[in-house]
């Protein structure tokens, strides 16, 4: 799996949207780009996923770069509790296994 | 509420022991996974299982052991346990038809201390 890049940390003020940044480089033609959040040691969460077009769901939207070496994880409207870790996965859906690796993510600090 | 349950919340034990952590995936989904989360290494996958069977083993030690059992249930066997040990161990199940979009659902975690 491609290797990601996010910033350590970041910070938002509520109702305003927040913007995760993830670079992922030497992703693959076949390999997905998937976020995650983790709010303080609870089980992680998914949030949305893409290949090259953008996204959007209830919670939030994805962008991805025409060239798809990066993408952006849009909050549209953020509220305090959307302070969590944000991971950013790039995956293939082909292979045996289906495990998530994830890497040290993005804490997003809502504040009020 | 993702649906996946795990038992028990906490566990406080001896360095040497052996336990056992228990998880139920969703009604319906084939696949469980098993990751460890410590302060040191992050979230890593340790083992999955699909439908009973052993599909994918991460960075799981020979200490720990895992099965799926015929109802779906699955559970982790932790033996001779270190202080390194300790962290929040979480279980995630996912459907047959992951395969089209790799959710997976995470439970609350089990937290080990061992002391």
């Amino acid at each position: 799996d491609a290797k990601t890049t996010q910033p350590t940390s970041m910070d938002c003020a509520e109702g305003r949207a927040a913007n995760l940044p993830c670079n992922h480089s030497t992703i693959s033609g076949n390999e997905y780009v998937y976020w995650y959040r983790q709010i303080h040691s609870q089980g992680p969460q998914y949030i949305i996923h893409g290949l090259k077009n953008n996204e959007t769901n209830e919670m939030a939207s994805l962008i991805i770069t025409e060239d798809r070496k990066s993408s952006t994880l849009i909050l549209p409207h953020a509220t305090l509790r959307d302070t969590a870790v944000y991971y950013c996965i790039v995956r293939a859906l082909t292979g045996s296994a289906r495990q998530l690796t994830f890497g040290s993510g993005t804490q997003l600090t809502v504040l009020p | 509420d993702s649906g996946v349950t795990q038992t028990p919340k906490h566990l406080i034990t001896a360095t040497g022991q052996r336990v056992t952590l228990r998880c139920s995936p969703r009604s319906g989904d084939l696949s469980v996974y098993w990751y460890q989360q410590s302060l040191d290494q992050g979230l890593q996958f340790l083992i999955q299982y699909y439908n009973g069977e052993e599909r994918a083993k991460g960075n799981i030690l020979e200490r720990f052991s895992a099965q799926q059992f015929p109802d779906l249930h699955s559970e982790l066997n932790l033996s001779s346990l270190e202080l390194g040990d300790s962290a929040l161990y979480f279980c995630a199940s996912s459907p047959r038809s992951a395969d089209l979009n790799n959710e997976q659902f995470f439970g609350p975690g089990t937290r080990l201390t061992v002391l």
